[in-house]
């Protein structure tokens, strides 16, 4: 069956400008994690959702980011007035339940902040 | 919060060798991740486990939960088998969804 995808796979935009990168989940699963990976470094977790809500929003570095997730499927991750900090490979993955399931990952979105 | 150590950061091996990396975590879980990222970025779960062992092909994951540290062994290693392999733990112990990685191993496999 399909996997995670993620749109658009890349993504240029000038700073200060806002972007949406979206997350369409493996079917049936409940469990929708988003990460960042930047240049040089590890996975970093940003926001994780069990349906529609989502109880941990800790990892989400500012109040510029943002994410929602509607139906139990679909994601967005929006980030606000970008900044070249911002620049990073962005991961979704899901899972069919929250708990310790095995995380299906997405091929990830490149953003480039100029 | 959970802090994971993997080592070593990058390891050469020759086609056919034994591969052995190491992950040590400090705060108690139920399950801890081995994944895959290709050279080209894609990321895949090799393992998800809890106790013991599992083995898939030519890779082999084992845990000690007492201990809190887990190794990815990987038997006649293959320059395919070359990329970041990377461990993850829940975020706060327990069997939370929402993980916390290591900082990969960086393997390379030369024919």
């Amino acid at each position: 069956g399909a996997g995670v995808s993620q749109s658009p796979s890349n993504k240029v935009t000038e700073k200060g400008k806002d972007v949406e990168l979206r997350c369409d989940p493996i079917s049936g699963h409940t469990a929708l994690y988003w990460y960042r990976q930047s240049l040089g470094q590890g996975l970093e977790f940003l926001i994780y959702f069990q349906g529609n809500s989502a109880p941990d929003k800790s990892g989400l570095p500012s109040d510029r980011f943002s994410a929602e997730r509607t139906g139990g499927s679909v994601s967005t991750l929006t980030i606000q007035r970008t900044q070249q900090e911002d620049s990073a490979v962005y991961l979704c993955a899901s899972s069919l339940a929250q708990g310790p399931g095995t995380q299906y990952f997405g091929p990830g979105t490149r953003l480039l902040v100029l | 919060k959970n802090e994971v150590e993997q080592s070593p950061q990058n390891l050469t091996a020759q086609e056919g060798e034994f591969i052995t990396i190491n992950c040590s975590y400090s705060v108690g879980i139920s399950a801890l991740h081995w994944l895959q990222q290709h050279p080209g970025g894609g990321i895949v779960s090799l393992f998800m486990l809890s106790s013991g062992k599992k083995k898939h092909g030519r890779l082999i994951a084992t845990i000690n939960i007492q201990e809190k540290h887990s190794s990815l062994h990987i038997t006649a290693s293959h320059p395919r088998d070359s990329a970041v392999y990377i461990c993850a733990v829940p975020n706060y112990g327990g069997s939370q969804g929402n993980l916390i990685f290591g900082k990969g191993t960086k393997l390379s496999v030369k024919p």
